[in-house]
């Protein structure tokens, strides 16, 4: 069984910094592409990065373009995101998803989400 | 980016009729879409993908078609646990893109 599990959120001052973990386990990690997705209280979500299953590939929302990165540690199975200069539209429920398969872009499995709040 | 419009933003119906969903994209993406279903303090959960496939262990009372720009999710005989809300994703293009949601609701 596939799972998904986030952990890092939290509360942070503007401009701050903060990194996100998802431990993945169920499958072979290495062989799929993984994604964070962010939902903001009481709206809709949105895409926000992805990253290869080598990690050599990676993309962006543009919304957060130069100041969070992703990565990921096959050796620990887990997944990152580093955001920096935090602003208050980040605050947002974090999830990490999993891409199906190779040019299947869609989600087949999610975490639980891993708030992150942004204010002063 | 592929803009992802769905409607209505609020569906009132009543278990055991049918909702009919629709996704509208500003751009034709072949089949790349998928419907998922979000309940209040869950994750989305995966339902159809390709347009039409549903996702392991969906009920056949979810059903997905269309193609190019305009897509339709239908929920037939609507059971308690299928109040939720509905979005659609598009996959043809990077960025990712997601419609604002449709709030299915007990009438």
């Amino acid at each position: 069984e596939v799972q998904l599990l986030e952990s890092g959120g939290g509360l942070v001052q503007p401009g701050g910094s903060l990194r996100l973990s998802c431990a993945a386990s169920g499958f072979t990690f290495r062989s799929y592409g993984m994604n964070w997705v962010r939902q903001a209280p009481g709206k809709g979500l949105e895409w926000v990065s992805f990253i290869s299953g080598s990690g050599a590939t990676s993309y962006y929302a543009d919304s957060v373009l130069g100041r969070f990165t992703i990565s990921r540690d096959t050796s620990k199975n887990t997944l990152y995101l580093q955001m920096n200069s935090l602003r208050a539209e980040d605050t947002a429920t974090y999830f990490c998803a999993k891409l199906a398969a190779n040019l299947a872009d869609y989600f087949d499995s999610w975490g639980q989400g891993t708030l992150v709040t942004v204010s002063s | 980016d592929i803009v992802m419009t769905q409607s209505p933003a609020t569906l009132s119906v009543s278990p055991g009729e049918r909702a009919t969903l629709s996704c509208r994209a500003s751009q034709d993406i072949t089949s790349n879409l998928a419907w998922y279903q979000q309940k209040p303090g869950q994750a989305p959960r995966l339902l159809i993908y390709g347009a039409t496939s549903r996702a392991t262990g969906i009920p056949a009372r979810f059903s997905g078609s269309g193609s190019g720009t305009e897509f339709t999710l239908t929920i037939n005989s609507l059971q308690s646990e299928d109040f939720a809300v509905f979005y659609c994703e598009q996959y043809n293009s990077w960025p990712l893109t997601f419609g604002g949601g449709t709030k299915v609701e007990i009438k």
